[in-house]
């Protein structure tokens, strides 16, 4: 079974302050995103990883930078927090390691609340 | 222009009721994904399908893809409270998944 664990689950921070959130998976899936998600948004895609190293830009990449230094570690990171950044970012791993069309696992969530 | 429109937003029913969610789009999917997510986790996947007109089941739930595979549709039979939650449709295609904004679905005791 694929296996996701995000940290923090949650963070409360002041607008201008840096965060970084951490997802990390057990299984070497190849495909990785990060996606938040906003009361009447639904879940909108930030980036996505497809190799180590290799990210691309998603539909709100905007404010936020991702980082894949090993194929087991995705890394969300706002470089100044603001406020509409409030949300739920979650993590997920495509099951298919062909393709980033894939099923997706998604892990649990990162509440972050930006004052 | 969001690619795939879920209707209803809302729908809140008595246990033991029949309903029936939909997903609808202008353009042709390869394959359409349903997600369900309760409260405070991420989405759980429930079902791909891929071939036009294609029917599955899962217990009490019935998922449908449009002939023309560009609409979806979840229909769950004697609805209990654990049906309760936010139903996503999902495609992909031409990169990573896309969702809807999904049905939130209450079903009271």
């Amino acid at each position: 079974d694929a296996g996701i664990t995000q940290s923090p689950r949650h963070k409360v921070t002041e607008t201008g302050t840096p965060v970084t959130l951490r997802c990390h998976q057990t299984e070497n899936h190849r495909y990785m995103y990060w996606y938040r998600q906003d009361p009447g948004h639904g879940l909108r895609l930030i980036h996505y990883s497809y190799g180590v190293k290799d990210t691309d830009k998603g539909e709100v990449s905007d404010g936020y930078s991702v980082s894949r230094s090993k194929t087991e570690d995705f890394l969300l990171t706002l470089e100044s927090a603001t406020s509409s950044q409030t949300s739920v970012y979650f993590c997920a791993i495509s099951l298919s390691r062909d393709s980033d069309t894939g099923e997706l696992f998604f892990g649990e969530g990162s509440r972050l609340t930006v004052l | 222009t969001q690619l795939l429109e879920q209707s209803p937003q809302f729908l809140s029913i008595q246990e033991g009721e029949n309903l029936t969610v939909y997903c609808n789009s202008s353009s042709v999917f390869s394959s359409l994904q349903w997600y369900r997510q309760e409260p405070g986790e991420g989405p759980v996947l429930l079902v791909t399908v891929v071939t036009g007109g294609e029917v599955k089941k899962l217990k009490r739930l019935t998922f449908q893809f449009g002939d023309a595979r560009k609409d979806s549709s979840l229909h769950i039979t004697a609805a209990q409270p654990g049906d309760t939650g936010l139903y996503l449709c999902a495609v992909g295609g031409d990169g990573p998944l896309v969702f809807g904004k999904g049905t939130r679905l209450s079903v009271i005791a």
